[in-house]
């Protein structure tokens, strides 16, 4: 298996475009995460699905933020508008019995 | 909800010494406890995990021990090597996984 696959690698943008962030699960995993990553606060959890429904999206920060996840096989996280202090890693993340593995991220630049 | 704290920030060890990472957490339902580490650039990588119905769990030379009572568990890396060096974070779950602050492990040779 390839493992999580995330795209873009690098994503560079203006204040006030929208960003959509892309992923791929393992096959066969049954949840599925979308983390932020900053120095300030960490490894932050933004959202996670349990087959393909929104469990619970109370780490989404503001409603600029939205997720979706139509199939067991792709999920994407949007920011509309971004903004500069959106900047941070994204890493999205499956599981399939408690282990949790995580794709290499999405460095977002908001300038 | 759950919130897992984590000690030290940094820890500087000399090569072939052991090191050793202490986390708390606060939700005492919390029942899996697993152990990333984390490169410079790169994702974080799932190393070990311990089940609330276990004390300690070896592989090679690292180990992890879980205290439900007193709610803290630990990583143990012994004989360390420069390739250690990352970042480490614990985590608890109970219906989500949440992440301590992590460690900074510098193994100097």
């Amino acid at each position: 298996d390839a493992g999580v696959i995330q795209s873009p690698r690098h994503e560079v943008t203006e204040m006030g475009q929208e960003v959509t962030l892309r992923c791929k699960p393992i096959s066969g995993h049954d949840y599925l995460f979308w983390y932020r990553q900053t120095m300030m606060r960490g490894l932050e959890l933004l959202i996670y699905f349990n087959n393909n429904v929104p469990i619970d999206d109370s780490g989404m920060p503001e409603d600029r933020f939205s997720a979706k996840m139509p199939n067991a096989s792709f999920s994407t996280l949007k920011i509309q508008p971004s903004e500069p202090r959106d900047s941070a890693v994204y890493f999205c993340a499956s599981s399939y019995n408690e282990k949790l593995f995580f794709g290499s991220g999405t460095q977002l630049s908001v300038l | 909800g759950e919130n897992v704290e984590q000690h030290p920030s940094t820890l500087s060890v000399q090569e072939g010494d052991s090191a050793v990472i202490k986390c708390t957490y606060s939700d005492s339902a919390s029942n899996y406890f697993p152990w990333y580490k984390q490169e410079l650039g790169k994702r974080p990588q799932l190393i070990i995990d311990i089940r609330s119905n276990v004390g300690e769990k070896k592989d090679q030379r690292i180990a992890v021990t879980l205290n439900k009572t007193a709610k803290h568990f630990s990583l143990h890396i012994t004989e360390t090597q420069p390739e250690d060096s990352a970042v480490y974070f614990c985590a608890g779950l109970r219906n989500k996984l949440v992440f301590g602050a992590g460690t900074i492990l510098r193994v100097k040779s």
